[in-house]
């Protein structure tokens, strides 16, 4: 069966430091890897996506940045964290059912990171 | 643009009771709609999966609704436990393009139920 981990699941962080949160997927291969962002009260923000090794896409300009050094695996990264960069992070992939036309996958989340910038 | 808009913001109701929670959609060529259940602190996991064809499926107490003709959906809990407290997310999937999938998320509904 398929899993997904993601950690470190809490970190607090002081404003100017580095920041690195890990994904990895078992049991499947090419999946498509999200990292999505979810501020106190709001809804999901998606960050970046990949769907492939070395291939992210951005959604919003950030001060963050993605890495797929493998296929089941996406690092989210920061030089230099920023007191809004503060939110819940979640890693998901998605998996592949119906047609190439009409996928229907469901994406799978891991259990989060919350990150606190002080 | 695409985009998911879903109602009541919150909603509180006691035990046992019913409630139904609404979703309206503007997401083009329309592929599937998902209902989202996340406790607080977790993941999101799927409740159900509607496509274009379907009008109603059940899931335990949950029962999910679409009219694809007014683009809404609704979720339906039956007979509420304090378990089903938590956030209720609609997530609306195009046909995709050029093989990248990215589904729009709705801002959740946030439900209570009390004893």
């Amino acid at each position: 069966s398929q899993t997904i981990h993601q950690w470190p699941a809490t970190l607090v962080q002081p404003v100017g430091s580095p920041l690195s949160l890990e994904c990895t997927v078992e049991g499947t291969s090419n999946p498509n890897l999200y990292w999505y962002r979810q501020a106190a009260g709001r809804g999901l923000q998606l960050l970046f996506y990949s769907v492939g090794i070395g291939q992210i896409s951005s959604e919003v300009p950030q001060n963050l940045s993605a890495s797929r050094p493998q296929d089941r695996q996406f690092i989210l990264s920061s030089k230099k964290l920023l007191l809004s960069d503060s939110g819940f992070y979640l890693c998901a992939w998605r998996a592949f059912t119906g047609t190439i036309i009409a996928n229907t996958g469901e994406l799978f989340f891991g259990e989060g990171s919350r990150l606190t910038v002080l | 643009k695409n985009q998911v808009e879903q109602s009541p913001q919150s909603l509180i109701i006691l035990e046992g009771k019913n409630c139904t929670l609404q979703c309206n959609y503007t997401v083009s060529p329309f592929s599937n709609l998902r209902w989202y259940k996340q406790d607080t602190g977790r993941g999101p996991v799927s409740l159900t999966i509607m496509t274009f064809s379907e009008n109603t499926k059940s899931n335990g107490r949950y029962t999910a609704t679409l009219d694809a003709d007014t683009k809404q959906s609704s979720l339906h809990i039956t007979a509420s436990q304090l378990s089903d407290s938590a956030s209720y997310i609609c997530v609306v999937s195009a046909i995709p393009s050029g093989g990248s999938y990215i589904p729009t998320f709705g801002r959740g509904t946030s439900l209570i139920v009390h004893p």
